[in-house]
């Protein structure tokens, strides 16, 4: 059972727009920032999104982030096959003298 | 261009023990918070451990304390982590990643491509 919450699964058709939630509690989410990764089959995950929204050099600005309270989202317009990935949310929790969490990921499908 | 090399893993019988090594370059290692995170085969990611710039301080998830020991040889630009008395839960892919800390602001942003560790009899 994963700290933070996500979908087990989204889908969605070329072109169009998804979200994957996270929900997390006031240790994690509500006092730190998320971050999210990226994980093409096979491969190690990716940096997608740091401090809630931001992008690093060279992540297309079709992927976005938000949060709000204890929960955050990751957005992605535009979506094309090379999108098809496990996608995880992650922040720094206070509790227990401090630890990272993860959620238990979301793999996307492109129809 | 950051570089981050896990070397180490194998097959090893449960109560046994492996050490795994990582080796950065591409960037100052002795500036950085580095981490382990593990994914069992099908699974998600688990935060292992981790260590701060000096080695001064340490901290991992409970089900390996005890078991395991995150360190760090500044001068060889090198992050290990020796792993005792393994479980097959323990079987999982290992990969070393810069813990990247600005403020409050907290991330992993390079990984390396990581290295399986099978715990079986």
């Amino acid at each position: 059972q994963s700290v933070l919450t996500q979908p087990p699964s989204a889908s969605g058709t070329p072109g169009q727009r998804v979200t994957i939630s996270c929900s997390g509690s006031s240790s994690n989410i509500g006092s730190n920032t998320v971050n999210w990764y990226q994980q093409l089959p096979g491969t190690a995950p990716k940096l997608l999104i740091y401090s809630n929204n931001q992008r690093p050099s060279g992540v297309p600005d079709r992927f976005s982030g938000s949060k709000s309270g204890t929960s955050a989202s990751l957005a992605i317009s535009g979506l094309q096959s090379e999108d098809e990935a496990d996608y995880y949310c992650a922040a720094w929790d206070d509790s227990l003298n401090g630890h990272w969490v993860f959620g238990g990921g979301t793999k996307l499908t492109v129809l | 261009e950051v570089q981050l090399v896990e070397s180490g893993g194998g097959l090893v019988q449960p109560g046994g023990s492996l050490r795994l090594s990582c080796a950065a370059s591409g960037f100052t290692f002795s500036s950085y918070w580095m981490s382990w995170v593990r994914q069992a085969p099908g699974k998600g990611l688990e935060w292992v451990a981790n260590i701060k710039q000096d080695g001064s301080e340490k901290y991992y998830v409970d089900s390996v304390k005890g078991r395991f020991t995150i360190s760090r040889d500044n001068a060889k630009n090198s992050l290990y982590l020796q792993m005792n008395s393994l479980r097959a839960e323990d079987t999982a892919v290992y990969y070393c990643a810069r813990d990247r800390r600005t403020f409050t602001v907290y991330y992993f942003d390079y990984w390396g491509q990581g290295t399986l560790v099978t715990v079986s009899s």
